[in-house]
């Protein structure tokens, strides 16, 4: 069964630090792999996504990430993170076009 | 472009009621799907609707009911509310795999 793991509940880092949210995932298929981010009762928004060529993609606000087949993962990284960065990060695996499977998510707090 | 909208924003309905839940997609966009994000969890998938034909299901029970209109906005249903029901409910628009949400409906079932 399809399936997204993001091992990390909760992460802390200072402002400026660098990060890496982690993503592992179960899929049989080439999967369609996204990052969301959700601000305090807000919906989702999209950060990036991976379909297919280059496995380093670049997304909005600053965000990476990277497709590593071989690990079956899709870690998420900034460089500098920055106190508006704070939030919940969702990863999720697309299953048959337009049905999304996420994982639990990461709560990213940030101290000045 | 104005975003996906949905409404109400909030909604606090009692055991058993009947709630509908709706949402206007991304002009342009002809899909739509309904998830369930219950506090401290990822969003699970209920319904995804293309062209006003049901296309995938998720695991929930068969109080749970969607529609698609010819405009291609969406109404949601959920039938005999059970307090379990609480939670956020989010609407997606989607083109070409993407999808995009909206803010979400806020159901409390007391």
């Amino acid at each position: 069964a399809q399936s997204v793991t993001q091992p990390d509940i909760h992460i802390t880092v200072s402002e400026g630090a660098s990060l890496e949210l982690r993503c592992n995932y179960s899929y049989g298929a080439t999967p369609y792999l996204f990052w969301y981010v959700q601000s305090p009762g807000q919906g989702l928004q999209l950060l990036l996504k991976y379909f297919s060529g280059d496995t380093l993609v670049q997304g909005i606000k600053g965000f990476e990430a990277e497709f590593k087949r071989s690990q079956s993962s899709f870690n998420l990284r900034k460089p500098s993170v920055h106190w508006s960065d704070a939030a919940e990060y969702f990863c999720a695996v697309g299953v048959n076009t337009d049905k999304l499977i996420f994982g639990t998510g990461t709560r990213l707090q940030v101290f000045p | 472009d104005a975003g996906v909208t949905q409404s109400p924003t909030h909604l606090i309905k009692t055991r058993g009621q009947q709630v509908t839940l709706r949402c206007s997609p991304i002009s342009g966009h002809k899909s739509v799907s309904w998830y369930q994000q219950v506090l401290g969890q990822g969003p699970q998938f209920i319904f995804q609707y293309y062209e006003k034909e049901e296309r995938g299901r998720g695991n929930f029970p068969d109080r749970f009911s969607a529609r698609q209109f010819p405009n291609y906005s969406s109404e949601l249903n959920v039938n005999a509310l059970l307090l379990g029901d609480s939670a956020l409910y989010l609407c997606a628009s989607s083109k070409e795999y993407e999808q995009y949400f909206g803010p979400g409906t806020r159901l409390t079932v007391t």
